[in-house]
């Protein structure tokens, strides 16, 4: 079956330091892969996709790309803010022509100190 | 245009008593979803509505679980009765189409069974 296997929580960082979500996945066929952050007291918001290999997925400063051959989306930003702690779901979708609903790692909590 | 809603946000109840969610999807999405997440753990998919139509709910855990959705407008999640492990997060979600990257989640419902 699909699952999706996310690096453990709570990551802390300072303001401004670099910032890797570990994400890997396994799945029959070629996925579309997600990442979903929820803030504070907020649902779950899409904060990028990618749909096949080798696309970058990227909004508000991070990315994720894509890669076939390591079966990975791992979540990057150059420099993280007070404002980024939050929980960070990464997921998968099957292919077209399968079902979609999706399946979530377990999240990933980030804490960000001034 | 006003997001998914769901209440109540919390809800601390004793084991064998009854709860009931409820979820608004935005107006106009057909699909609803529910998820829910226990601690620390995957967001796990329960059941997907179409309109009043249950087009999947091969995640619902147990027959103490009844999800409703009359007149295919907000949609109800009923346990009863309650078991320690129903503790966790309960999300709704809605879609115009049945779209991974077009979901729109609400806050949650925090549901803590003591």
């Amino acid at each position: 079956g699909n699952s999706v296997t996310q690096m453990e929580g709570p990551v802390t960082l300072s303001e401004e330091a670099f910032l890797t979500i570990n994400c890997t996945y396994t799945a029959t066929g070629y996925p579309s892969l997600f990442w979903y952050v929820q803030y504070p007291g907020e649902g779950l918001q899409l904060l990028l996709k990618a749909t096949k290999a080798d696309d970058k997925g990227s909004n508000k400063g991070f990315e994720a790309t894509y890669r076939k051959e390591t079966t990975s989306f791992h979540l990057e930003k150059g420099s993280v803010q007070v404002s980024d702690s939050a929980v960070y779901f990464c997921a998968l979708s099957p292919p077209s022509g399968g079902s979609y609903i999706p399946t979530f790692g377990r999240g990933t909590s980030l804490i960000v100190h001034p | 245009e006003a997001g998914v809603t769901q209440f109540p946000s919390h809800s601390v109840i004793e084991k064998g008593q009854t709860v009931t969610l409820r979820c608004d999807p935005i107006s106009g999405h057909d699909n609803l979803y529910w998820y829910r997440r226990v601690m620390g753990k995957e967001i796990k998919f329960l059941l997907h509505f179409v309109k009043e139509s249950k087009q999947d709910e091969s995640g619902m855990p147990n027959n103490r679980f009844l999800a409703e959705r009359t007149g295919g407008t907000y949609s109800t999640l009923k346990v009863q009765p309650a078991e320690l492990e129903d503790s966790g997060v309960y999300f709704c979600a809605s879609s115009q189409v049945p779209l991974v990257g077009g979901y729109t989640f609400g806050s949650g419902t925090r549901l803590t069974v003591v």
